[in-house]
């Protein structure tokens, strides 16, 4: 079976633009969560969703939204990018109450 | 953002030496899952636990989860070259049947291989 894919790979943005990330969990896999690991540092909840639903938010402003389709993919939206926003976005999908497995990640850069 | 506190920090060790490690948390958790990280990648999954006491094994690896619910170890004998990367613990706690999990990750572990 495949793994977790997340799109793209890299990206680079300027500060105050938009970005969104891509994520299509484990087939079976019902609930995604959004990871963000700032370089040198374990990574830092973002969101969990589950059959769509939003099941926990972390610490991050309003700027960071998400969102998860139908076929249990999801989008990751940051808007008004700030320098601090580089980091790698990675994107773990589980079974319900299941360990949780992550894919290789975004890399954002923001100049 | 929370973290675990991980030790140690970082080990440079021979080709075929043990090597142990270890996370705590002033919170309770119901499950610990051990990663291991290489540059530029996402975390891949190791051991999983989810129970107090329980005592885990993956090929070289052994993992174990605190009686107390508030740590976990982990161990890899006979290292090689390719365990070279970071080790990261996460705690999970689950909530609403399951339907509710989020990680807490530790701090990492740099592992180094000599050769």
């Amino acid at each position: 079976d495949a793994g977790v894919t997340q799109s793209p790979t890299h990206l680079i943005k300027t500060r105050g633009q938009q970005v969104t990330l891509r994520c299509s969990p484990i087939s079976g896999h019902k609930s995604v969560s959004w990871y963000q690991q700032v370089l040198g540092q374990g990574p830092q909840f973002i969101f969990q969703y589950y059959e769509k639903e939003e099941r926990g938010r972390g610490n991050f402003p309003d700027r960071f939204s998400a969102r998860q389709f139908p076929n249990y993919s999801s989008e990751l939206n940051v808007n008004a990018l700030l320098l601090g926003d580089s980091a790698l976005y990675l994107c773990a999908s589980s079974r319900r109450s299941y360990e949780q497995y992550f894919g290789p990640g975004t890399r954002l850069t923001v100049t | 953002g929370q973290q675990l506190n991980q030790s140690p920090q970082s080990m440079f060790i021979q080709e075929g030496e043990d090597v142990s490690m270890n996370c705590t948390s002033s919170s309770i958790f119901n499950t610990w899952l051990w990663y291991k990280q290489d540059p530029g990648e996402g975390p891949v999954l190791l051991i999983a636990l989810y129970k107090a006491g329980e005592l885990t094994s993956n090929g070289r690896l052994t993992a174990q989860f605190g009686i107390t619910r508030k740590d976990s170890f982990l161990n890899i004998s006979a290292s090689i070259p390719s365990d070279v990367g970071i080790y990261f613990c996460a705690g999970q706690t689950s909530l609403d049947g399951g339907a509710t999990n989020k990680l807490i990750f530790g701090t990492g572990t740099l592992l180094a291989v000599q050769p």
